[in-house]
């Protein structure tokens, strides 16, 4: 069963700052691993997705990495802004086959909070 | 396109009454999937469709809820009898096969209080 943990829980930072958010997951046998941002009471909005071939997708300030052999990928935010305050969830999607096809398992996010 | 829509986006029912959510999904999309958000549990994916079909409801947590699309463009999820414990945010997402390498498109919720 594939397990999905985020590093930090929590995050605050002031702002300017670089940062980077952690996922790891215990099945290396992905088929791609998405960011999401989550905001209060919203709900979740697709950052980035990495597919298992790829090494790294970029978007404006955001960059995520994928090492799926050691089942690690991280979030990168340059310059963070009050704005990027948000809870940040890794989820990854089992390879096609069987019932698992399209099936994502979310971490349980990272809470960032950017300080002015 | 007006992205996934669910309704009500918040419900509070007493113990031992049935709720119904409800999801329209994106047009055209033929993959459609119920999750549930919990502070201990996180999101947790509990059934998914694709063409109105069943295909995984192994996250279903028991007989209590169950789940029906009867055709594209809408889906219920059904607690009966519900419990204090099935207090959650409750999320619908739809997507497009031939777009499952890609993202899946979420709508805004239903926050559930059981009371």
């Amino acid at each position: 069963k594939q397990e999905v943990t985020q590093i930090p829980a929590a995050l605050s930072v002031p702002e300017g700052e670089n940062l980077v958010l952690n996922c790891s997951f215990t099945d290396s046998a992905i088929y791609n691993l998405q960011w999401f941002r989550q905001d209060p009471g919203k709900g979740l909005t697709s950052l980035l997705l990495i597919q298992s071939s790829q090494r790294e997708q970029t978007s404006g300030r955001l960059n995520a990495s994928l090492d799926k052999s050691s089942g690690r990928s991280t979030l990168y935010i340059a310059a963070s802004q009050p704005g990027d305050s948000a809870t940040y969830l890794c989820a990854v999607r089992n390879n096609a086959g069987g019932t698992s096809y399209g099936k994502l398992t979310f971490g349980q996010g990272t809470i960032l909070t950017v300080h002015p | 396109d007006a992205g996934v829509i669910q309704s009500p986006r918040h419900e509070v029912t007493e113990m031992g009454q049935e709720v119904t959510l409800r999801c329209k999904p994106i047009s055209g999309h033929d993959y459609l999937f119920w999750y549930r958000q919990t502070m201990m549990r996180g999101l947790e994916l509990l059934i998914y469709f694709n063409n109105n079909v069943p295909i995984d409801d192994s996250g279903m947590p028991e007989d209590r809820f169950s789940a029906k699309m009867p055709n594209a463009s809408f889906s219920t999820l059904k607690i009966q009898p519900s419990e204090p414990r099935d207090s959650a945010v409750y999320f619908c997402a739809s997507t497009l096969r031939s777009r499952l390498s890609g993202g899946q498109f979420f709508g805004p919720g239903t926050r559930l209080t059981v009371l």
